[in-house]
């Protein structure tokens, strides 16, 4: 049963554009989210968080939009550039319990 | 400041076999977890140690094991190797406690295991 969802396998975006990256979540007890991007080879590498205190928390191109009672977040990265193809893992954890839930990841392309 | 690191980067095992993966965790770290990420999945969570002590254990059998030595860096232990044991193994660090706290995990290259 995954608590963590991400439904697109895959996404494509031209560079300089937005690109928006979902994930849905199961387990109300959860109240941190996390993504992580990650390269071939390479392990996930921490990109931005949010506490379910808030519904927004921006850091440069990237900010992460949290909606608790659709139990879905978001990731945008405005503008898109080609370094930002990688797979990108959407996490979350409950609690003091530090186990991070992942999602299967969504595969972005930025097209230059 | 050393990020974290993994040996070996790659193995090759035959079922029934034991394997020993190791982890260095980043300067500072005290906390490491470790995950198995099968293809096209997520990475999923097999435990975590804090100062030595296992500190949570997701949904794995006990041939999978674990250690943190006294200068943070930790090994998993797998008895008994299975196909299905054939994934990507990362180990993360980050500066945490058994009260709970939000560090962000730093992931390491991890270690790709394949079981024939």
């Amino acid at each position: 049963d995954q608590q963590v969802k991400q439904n697109s396998p895959s996404l494509s975006v031209q560079e300089g554009r937005i690109s928006i990256l979902n994930c849905d979540y199961t387990n109300s007890m959860f109240d941190y989210f996390l993504w992580y991007k990650k390269y071939p080879a390479e392990g996930p590498t921490f990109l931005i968080s949010i506490s379910s205190i808030k519904d927004k928390n921006e850091d440069g191109r990237f900010t992460v939009f949290l909606n608790k009672s659709a139990k879905h977040l978001s990731l945008h990265i405005v503008p898109s550039q080609p370094g930002d193809s990688a797979v990108y893992f959407c996490a979350a954890m409950s609690g003091s319990n530090y186990k991070l839930t992942f999602g299967k990841g969504t595969l972005l392309t930025v097209n230059p | 400041e050393t990020g974290v690191t993994q040996s070996p980067t790659h193995l090759i095992k035959t079922r029934g076999q034991q394997v020993t993966l190791r982890c260095s965790s980043q300067s500072g770290h005290n906390t490491v977890s470790w995950y198995q990420q099968a293809l096209g999945q997520g990475p999923q969570f097999i435990f975590q140690y804090y100062r030595e002590e296992e500190n949570g254990r997701g949904n794995f059998p006990p041939r999978f094991s674990g250690l943190q030595f006294p200068n943070y860096s930790s090994e998993l232990n797998v008895n008994a190797l299975e196909l299905d044991d054939s994934a990507l193994y990362l180990c993360a660090s980050s500066l945490g406690g058994a009260s709970g706290s939000r560090e962000t995990q730093y992931f390491g290259p991890g270690t790709r295991l394949l079981v024939l």
